[in-house]
C-alpha cells in the first residue's frame, strides 16, 4: 500500500541557510501533520493542515512556515537555520482529522 | 496540562518473558490513546489505538480511566519486538488531533 512520502531523506545545511521539506500524503488523505524529533527526544507537534487550511499550530518557530497545496502535498519552509534545528522531521497524514496518523520515513536535517 | 508519561526509558527482558510498557496520561477532556512503535531506522508505525480494542503482534493495551493509564502488554516477548515504543494521546472528536507523545521506552529483548 502507498505510504507517506517525504523528500529529501537527508539534508545538510549551514547556519542561516534555508530549507524546504516536502511531504506527499497517502492518496485520498486530506490532513497532514508535521513533527520535529530532536536527538533522543520524543516527536513534537509543529503544525497541521486539513483540506489545505491550517488546522492547528504547535511549537513551530516563526522562522518556519508551511502550507498544503491543492494536491494535498505539504511543504515545510525553514529559514535562518540554527544548529538547534538539527532533527528528524516527520510528516504524517490521515483521512480526516480524527483518524489515525500514518507517518513517513522522515527527513533528517543536519545543520553544520 | 496534557501530558503523557512513560516512566521507563529502557526495558530489557529475555525472550519469552512477559512485557509491560507503562504509560500514564493527564488530560482534562476525553482522550484517544495510541501506541506507536519505531524499529531501528524505520518510521513510526501505529501499533494500537484504544478504541479498536484489538491485538497486534500479540500486544494489547487497555485504557484504565480510573488510573489514567494505557499500559502495553505482551505475554511472551520476541527478539523482533526490540524497538522504541511511544505512547501518545489526542483529543477524541476534537477540532484538532495533534499527537502528544511520551518520551518513549526502548524495549530490548535479549535472546
Amino acid at each position: 500500500a502507498a505510504g507517506v512520502i517525504q523528500s529529501p531523506r537527508h539534508l545538510i545545511k549551514e547556519k542561516r541557510e534555508t530549507a524546504t521539506l516536502k511531504c506527499y500524503p497517502i492518496p485520498r488523505h486530506d490532513t497532514v501533520y508535521w513533527y520535529q524529533q530532536g536527538p533522543g527526544q520524543d516527536p513534537q507537534f509543529l503544525i497541521s493542515f486539513y483540506e489545505k487550511m491550517q488546522s492547528d499550530k504547535g511549537s513551530i518557530p516563526d522562522r518556519f512556515s508551511a502550507q498544503q497545496f491543492s494536491d494535498y502535498h505539504s511543504e515545510l519552509n525553514m529559514s535562518s537555520l540554527e544548529l538547534g534545528d538539527s532533527a528528524l522531521y516527520f510528516c504524517a497524514s490521515s483521512l480526516g482529522r480524527n483518524q489515525p496518523q500514518h507517518f513517513g520515513d522522515g527527513t533528517r536535517l543536519s545543520i553544520l | 496540562a496534557q501530558r503523557v508519561t512513560q516512566p521507563e526509558k529502557l526495558l530489557s527482558v529475555f525472550k519469552g518473558a512477559p512485557v509491560e510498557l507503562k504509560c500514564n496520561y493527564s488530560y482534562s477532556g476525553s482522550p484517544e490513546l495510541f501506541w506507536y512503535v519505531q524499529y531501528s531506522r524505520q518510521r513510526l508505525q501505529l501499533l494500537l489505538r484504544h478504541i479498536s480494542r484489538e491485538s497486534i503482534k500479540g500486544f494489547t493495551a487497555d485504557l484504565n480511566k480510573g488510573e489514567t493509564s494505557f499500559h502495553l502488554k505482551k505475554p511472551f516477548a520476541q527478539e523482533e519486538d526490540s524497538a522504541m515504543y511511544y505512547c501518545a494521546l489526542t483529543e477524541s472528536g476534537g477540532a484538532t488531533n495533534k499527537l502528544i507523545f511520551g518520551t518513549g521506552t526502548l524495549l530490548a529483548v535479549q535472546p
